[in-house]
């Protein structure tokens, strides 16, 4: 069965800062990584996604995620962290037809000013 | 595109009353999915449909709770006898089939709260 390790329950970020999440994924074959961010009381938005190819993704708001097989890691990164970034972040996994993504418990991340 | 719509966003009800979520897709996409999220964790999976048919269903989905998607558009979810720990945000979700790399769009949930 597929499934997601997210080890930060909380990150904490001066705004201008780098960002790094970390992400950790099992699965047997391939898998379709994806990133999502979610704001207080609100549903999901789409970050990023990796199927195949490149496997630096490009985001949306700036982020960017790296697939490597050897580490089964699929971290997300941002240069430069803005207040507004402040949400909870969601990396999870898909597979098989379906594609029925399996999320891991999130990341709540913190900007400081 | 108008978005997955979700309807009601809040419901607070009485533990051991029935309650009932809508859904409505993004109008082209045919697969339709249903997860819950409770606070301080992550979506889990509890259902989906391609059109009409629920092709999927999680040992989440106990027998109080049923989904339909009668005509392949707008879909329901019934929670019968509803306990404290149905306390949740019930998110609903839709993409198309076809190429892979379909992206899945999120609604904006709908909270319930048992009493």
């Amino acid at each position: 069965a597929q499934s997601v390790t997210q080890p930060d329950i909380h990150i904490t970020v001066s705004e201008g800062a780098s960002l790094e999440l970390r992400c950790n994924y099992s699965y047997g074959a391939t898998p379709y990584l994806f990133w999502y961010v979610q704001s207080p009381g609100q549903g999901l938005q789409l970050l990023l996604k990796y199927f195949s190819g490149d496997t630096l993704v490009q985001g949306i708001k700036g982020f960017e995620a790296e697939f490597k097989r050897s580490q089964s890691s699929f971290n997300l990164r941002k240069p430069s962290v803005h207040w507004s970034d402040a949400a909870e972040y969601f990396c999870a996994v898909g597979s098989g037809g379906s594609y029925i993504p399996t999320f891991g418990r999130g990341t709540s991340l913190i900007v400081h000013p | 595109d108008t978005g997955v719509s979700q309807d009601p966003r809040h419901k607070i009800t009485k533990r051991g009353q029935n309650v009932t979520f809508r859904c409505d897709p993004i109008s082209e996409h045919n697969r339709l999915y249903w997860y819950r999220q409770t606070l301080g964790q992550g979506p889990e999976f509890l259902t989906y449909f391609q059109n009409e048919a629920q092709l999927e269903k999680s040992r989440l989905l106990s027998d109080r709770f049923s989904a339909e998607r009668p005509k392949g558009s707008f879909s329901t979810l019934e929670i019968q006898r509803t306990e404290q720990g149905d306390s949740a945000m019930y998110l609903c979700a839709s993409s198309s089939t076809g190429a892979i790399g379909n992206t899945i769009y999120f609604g904006e949930g709908s909270w319930l709260t048992v009493v």
